[in-house]
């Protein structure tokens, strides 16, 4: 069964203090790998799509990359208004995507 | 701004009870997809249209069900309601048809659902 997890499950930074979140994945077939933003009772919000390993994409102060079985998303600098639920998704071969539980950043001014 | 658009933002209704949740995708996707967020669960697939067909289910109960009309919006009846359906409930849509997805999809503002 495909799966995907988050890690960690909330992480507090100082403002300007960098950090990565992670996704995993366990997938028959990655058709490929999304990031979505979400803000407390909004929709979520588009922000990257990864569809093979080595690929990189970047907005802002975030940037993400893709392995084979994971991907990142960095944050650099980050500012309070970056706060908020990450989510990764995967899309796969004969399944609509699956998500993964988000990770929730706190970033302190 | 995604473009996805749904009504009602709020929805307060009675176990037992029937509603009907709606949704416009953004201009030129043919795909929505409707999504329930729980406080302790993540974003749950229910499931998807494509031009007007049933595409895939998730985990949709019976009491649930879904239709795409011609000029693309989609309804969500939930019927039977219990206290337990009270949850945030999307409508995302894609420019991707099958169900092999390898295209973004767009997700709308929400409806919110409580159930008393």
């Amino acid at each position: 069964e495909d799966q995907v997890t988050q890690s960690p499950e909330a992480l507090r930074l100082q403002e300007g203090e960098s950090s990565s979140l992670n996704c995993s994945y366990t997938v028959s077939g990655l058709r490929g790998l999304f990031w979505y933003r979400q803000d407390p009772g909004k929709g979520p919000e588009f922000l990257f799509t990864l569809y093979s390993a080595g690929e990189e994409k970047e907005k802002e102060r975030l940037k993400a990359t893709l392995t084979k079985k994971e991907s990142f998303l960095h944050i650099t600098a980050p500012k309070p208004e970056d706060s908020a639920t990450y989510l990764c998704a995967v899309g796969t071969y004969g399944q609509n995507f699956v998500f993964g539980p988000g990770t929730r950043l706190s970033v302190l001014p | 701004d995604s473009g996805v658009t749904q009504t009602p933002k709020h929805l307060i209704t009675a176990t037992g009870q029937r509603v009907t949740l709606r949704c416009s995708p953004r201009s030129g996707d043919l795909s929505v997809y409707w999504y329930q967020q729980s406080l302790d669960q993540g974003l749950q697939f229910l499931i998807q249209y494509y031009n007007g067909e049933e595409r895939a289910k998730g985990n949709i109960l019976e009491r649930f069900s879904a239709q795409q009309f011609p000029d693309l919006h989609s309804e969500l009846n939930l019927s039977s309601l219990e206290l337990g359906d009270s949850a945030l409930y999307f409508c995302a849509s894609s420019i991707d048809g099958g169900t092999n997805p390898g295209r973004e999809q767009y997700f709308g503002p929400g409806t919110r659902l409580t159930v008393t």
